[in-house]
């Protein structure tokens, strides 16, 4: 079965600091798909990125980064010069198909919840 | 452009009592989900509909009933609420199923039971 380790619950850091999240994903398909998700605190989820298991590259967007390495089976997120704003629980997801129905499913895991202090 | 639409936002019911969580989208999606999320565990899926006319039990089913009821809604039913389904509730769509399809998720409604 498919499983996504957040492994750090909460991150504190001062603003304009770079942060790091991490994201270890275990799964027996050779296809799937990573995301990130942001949930600030009003609560809804909000998409970020989407990366397929074939796309090593590493993508960056504006501060935001993302390191994919399937050798360690990890995802991470990386913040750069960080803000207030981006105080937000984040939750890294896995989807692959399932072998029985061919539906796809969603794994997400715990969340890292990220306080950026003033 | 609504989105994805949850009602009630916030709800609190007595244990046993019945309710039925409404979701609509109107971005045309084809696959409609329904998540809970607890402090610690991340969301769980609890049913989706990949399509119009289906619907099929995701990861924590018990407790819980839906219905799709057309392309655009989906609502999750509790016949008989319990404390252990305090919990926020998301809906969640997306156009053709979650593989390489990014969800677009509601804002949520937090239940309370006692």
């Amino acid at each position: 079965a498919q499983k996504v380790t957040q492994a750090q619950t909460e991150i504190s850091v001062v603003e304009k600091e770079d942060v790091t999240l991490d994201c270890v994903y275990e799964t027996r398909d050779t296809t799937y798909y990573l995301f990130w998700y942001k949930q600030p605190p009003s609560g809804e989820l909000v998409f970020l990125i989407r990366r397929n298991s074939f796309d090593e590259q590493n993508e960056i967007s504006g501060r935001y980064s993302w390191n994919f390495q399937k050798s360690t089976s990890s995802f991470n997120f990386t913040i750069t010069a960080s803000q207030v704003v981006d105080s937000a629980v984040y939750f890294c997801a896995l989807s692959e198909q399932w072998a029985n129905f061919g539906n796809e499913k969603l794994t997400f895991g715990t969340g890292t919840r990220l306080t950026i202090i003033p | 452009n609504a989105g994805v639409t949850q009602t009630p936002k916030f709800q609190v019911l007595k244990t046993g009592q019945s309710m039925t969580l409404q979701c609509a989208q109107d971005m045309n999606h084809n696959s409609m989900y329904w998540y809970r999320q607890d402090p610690g565990m991340g969301l769980r899926l609890i049913y989706y509909s990949a399509s119009e006319g289906t619907t099929d039990k995701g990861e924590v089913p018990n407790g819980y009933n839906v219905s799709r009821l057309n392309k655009r809604e989906f609502s999750l039913r509790l016949e008989s609420a319990a404390p252990s389904q305090t919990s926020v509730y998301f809906c969640a769509s997306t156009l053709r199923g979650g593989y390489n399809s990014p969800l677009h998720f509601g804002n949520g409604t937090r239940l309370t039971v006692t």
